[in-house]
């Protein structure tokens, strides 16, 4: 699986956009962009995902560049419950059995009054 | 619908004593999976049941065994903890095995200390 890169921590005001990016520069063509987030203590929880189109969902929107090696996550009006660690994953679609997935360190994202 | 469940929640162990984190999910997925969180870090994968009747070693699976009892139910063993075991452990299942497609849910984690 391709390895991710992002930034450990970012901060944003409440009510704004939260712009998270990831770069996965060695992203292969069969390789999915999946996001999920863990709130302090809590089990991470799937965001969104995608493969080469743009993603949105009730939660985010997910943009993947053309030459998809890097993406960013946006939460539209971020609230303080938004304050969580952000995974940035990229997966291939096995065929086999294995489907697990691998975790980095994450950002943490704090959202602020 | 519980989703993914976990028992216990909190476990302070003395070194060599056993003990089974049980759990369970309740929507009919195929794939289940034991993570372990440290602090400050990523979940990093100890075992893995594609599908009932089946597991696999992860990443980390020194010092653990896991029996895939039925469709719902995944549990792991830890036959002598040791401190190095102290740590988070989060349970997922997901529906269909290595699908792209298919997103993972995870139970609420047992914290574990180890003496």
């Amino acid at each position: 699986d391709a390895k991710t890169t992002q930034p450990p921590s970012m901060d944003c005001a409440e009510g704004r956009a939260a712009n998270l990016p990831c770069n996965h520069s060695t992203i292969s063509g069969n390789e999915y962009v999946y996001w999920y987030r863990q709130i302090h203590s809590q089990g991470p929880q799937y965001i969104i995902h995608g493969l080469k189109n743009n993603e949105t969902n009730e939660m985010a929107s997910l943009i993947i560049t053309e030459d998809r090696k890097s993406s960013t996550l946006i939460l539209p009006h971020a609230t303080l419950r938004d304050t969580a660690v952000y995974y940035c994953i990229v997966r291939a679609n096995y065929g086999g059995s294995q489907g697990n997935l691998i975790f980095g360190k994450g950002t943490k994202l704090s959202v602020k009054p | 619908n519980a989703g993914v469940t976990q028992t216990p929640k909190f476990q302070v162990l003395k070194t060599g004593q056993s003990m089974t984190l049980q759990c369970a999910q309740d929507m009919n997925h195929n794939s289940m999976y034991w993570y372990r969180q440290d602090p400050g870090m990523g979940l990093r994968l100890i075992y893995y049941s594609a599908s009932e009747g089946t597991t696999d070693k992860g990443e980390v699976p020194n010092g653990y065994n896991v029996s895939r009892l039925n469709k719902r139910e995944f549990s792991l063993r830890l036959e002598s903890a040791a401190p190095s075991q102290t740590s988070v452990y989060f349970c997922a299942s997901t529906l269909l095995p290595g699908q792209g497609m298919t997103e993972q849910y995870f139970g609420p984690g047992t914290r574990l200390t180890v003496t």
